[in-house]
């Protein structure tokens, strides 16, 4: 059983342009959590969805961050117009029900 | 709100010795708690996890304590190891959250040799 697939693994974007960060849970599980994590620091819980459902995004900015997790395919987290304060690892987690299973995580540059 | 405290922040133990690390939370309903290893530059990995119907549990050189009435858990790592060396995060889930993890600051575990 694969683990969690994230891709890609490191993003270079210039201010204003887009991120797309996508990650494909482990086989089986239908809960998908996105997580930022700044450099020596914590997680910070982001979004909560499953598949075709966002069930909490209290963590996620109201302007430029967006998920989804579509019935096919990878969940997928976009950042619109991204600005230099967005570089960060975001690393995403699957989930049966309860425990987490991270992927490796994106480490997203803005320059 | 759900608040997991976790400390110290940064631990560091000579090599061979025991560490410990300390989690409390605020929500009594919370029955699964997992601890998580972050080495450099790779994601999370459970390491180990107890849910509330027991109160220790041993893999090897690790194991993990819950005491529901003080609502504290604690990871013991024993004859630490360089490649013990990194971040542990303690989380715990709660129910009316979504059965979401609430999630603990971090612990930078130092093993000196």
């Amino acid at each position: 059983n694969a683990g969690v697939m994230q891709n890609p693994r490191h993003l270079v974007r210039r201010r204003g342009q887009e991120a797309r960060l996508r990650c494909s849970p482990m086989k089986g599980h239908s809960h998908v959590y996105w997580y930022r994590q700044l450099p020596e620091e914590g997680l910070k819980f982001m979004v909560y969805l499953q598949k075709e459902n966002i069930i909490d995004e209290s963590g996620m900015p109201k302007e430029r961050f967006s998920a989804e997790f579509p019935k096919e395919g990878p969940s997928i987290l976009r950042i619109q117009q991204v600005v230099r304060g967005d570089s960060a690892a975001y690393f995403c987690a699957s989930s049966p029900v309860g425990e987490q299973y991270f992927g490796p995580g994106t480490r997203l540059t803005v320059t | 709100g759900e608040n997991v405290e976790q400390h110290p922040s940064t631990l560091s133990v000579q090599e061979g010795d025991s560490a410990v690390i300390k989690c409390t939370y605020s929500d009594s309903a919370s029955n699964y708690f997992p601890w998580y290893k972050q080495e450099l530059g790779k994601g999370p990995q459970l390491i180990i996890d107890i849910r509330s119907n027991v109160g220790e549990k041993k893999d090897q050189r690790i194991a993990v304590t819950l005491n529901k009435t003080a609502k504290h858990f604690s990871l013991h790592i024993t004859e630490t190891q360089p490649e013990d060396s990194a971040v542990y995060f303690c989380a715990a889930l709660y129910m009316d959250s979504n059965y979401q993890l609430i999630w603990g600051a971090g612990t930078k575990l130092i093993i000196k040799p």
